[in-house]
This record gives C-alpha cells, structure tokens and sequence, in this order.
C-alpha cells in the first residue's frame, strides 16, 4: 500500500454528465499527477498539481480540469462526459515538482453510458 | 502517441522461469522506471534507471538500459505465479511527467 487514496472506486455517468474523482496523497507529499487509462492501454499524463498550482498539462481538452487544496489532496473534474472518458483514472504523489518516484493510488474507473 | 513501446505485448511461461521483457522510447530521457499492475488496480513502482546508468537488480529484477538505441529491458528470474501482472515501463523526460507505453501482460503458470 502507497497510502494514496482515491474516491470513489467506481462510477457510473452518462453522456454529457459531470464528474468528481478525489485524491489523498501520501503524507509528506505536495505534488499530485492525474492519469487516464483507457483498457488495454498504458495510462496517459492528463496534468499535474504542485503546491496548489498546475505545474503541466498533458494533451487533454479543457474540460478536464482539477484543483489541489492546501492539505496537498486533488480533485479531477471532467465536464460534459464522452463515452470515451470511459477508464481507469489515477492519481500519484510525490514530493516536490521533479520527483523521480511517484506513488500510485488505486484508481477510480469511470464508467460512461 | 506513447513515448515508451513494450514487447511482447503478452508472455506466457511456467513458473521457474525466467520472464525478459523490453521497452523502446523515442526521445531523451532523464530516468526510465518499470511498474506493475494487478487486474487493472494501481500500479507499483518496481524499479528505476536513470540515464547515466547501464544496469540495475532489485531482488529478482535486472533491468538494463541502452540509450544509444533508446531501449531497456525488464528480466525477472524464477518467476513465480504472483508475478503474473502487467508491467509498464515509463520514461520521464521533463521533471515528474511520465510517459507509459502500453504494457507487457505476463502469465506465470503454476
């Protein structure tokens, strides 16, 4: 166990919907980076947080967006849902902007109807 | 399009064995790490190599990096059924940000 943890396990939306996914990272950690994982694919870097700032942004349209809060956990908000953001979403935390190692929480997927 | 490119893409073998997998990138890196996932969960960092080095053991893992021609491989000996998982390698090329191919998926038969 890393100690990042991730809420909700899973989540079933439908098209067009809203969602919230939230993350805990380790203690001691102030850098938290989302990721998309698609089944059968490797996870794709959507952005990261940095002592409450974005520090980074993979190729992911505006309506994925996300907040860090002073106590370092995240949020990953996805706007108007596609099928396509049907996937497991992970976040992982480090500690500070160019850390090599990241820890992983286990996921939350996401289900799109 | 992934940074990193795992082959084979699915591995079977007995338990006993040992498992090699690899991993191509296409640009620069400053480290390349190798991860493990279970069943879709979250993954776990196994081991990293940074640029400036050739080869690396962790318990039964060696891993050996070849930036000349952008590659790496991942061997674990006398594999065991837990083993089974998918493993990723991932380069980071800007601080923090990792780019993960699409995985090797391996199969340790009792």
């Amino acid at each position: 166990e890393t100690g990042v943890t991730q809420s909700p396990t899973h989540l079933i939306k439908t098209r067009g919907q809203q969602v919230t996914l939230r993350c805990s990272s380790q203690s001691g950690h102030n850098t938290v980076s989302w990721y998309q994982q698609a089944l059968g694919q490797g996870p794709q870097f959507i952005f990261q947080y940095y002592r409450e700032e974005e520090n980074g942004r993979g190729n992911f349209p505006p309506r994925f967006s996300g907040l860090q809060f002073p106590n370092y956990s995240s949020e990953l908000n996805v706007n108007a849902l596609e099928l396509d953001d049907s996937a497991l979403y992970l976040c992982a935390s480090s500690f500070g902007r160019g850390a090599e190692t990241q820890y992983f929480g286990p996921g939350t997927r996401l289900l799109v109807l | 399009s992934q940074q990193g490119e795992e082959d084979p893409q699915a591995l079977s073998i007995q338990e006993g064995e040992n498992a090699t997998m690899n991993c191509s990138y296409k640009t620069s890196i400053n480290n390349l790490q190798w991860y493990r996932q279970n069943s879709g969960r979250g993954l776990v960092h196994l081991i990293l190599i940074r640029s400036n080095e050739r080869e690396k053991h962790s318990g039964r893992l060696r891993v050996t990096l070849d930036t000349s021609k952008k590659s790496s491989s991942l061997l674990i000996t006398a594999s065991r059924a837990a083993d089974t998982a998918s493993y990723f390698c991932a380069t980071v090329a800007n601080a923090g940000k990792s780019t993960f191919g699409d995985g090797t998926t391996l199969t340790v038969k009792p």
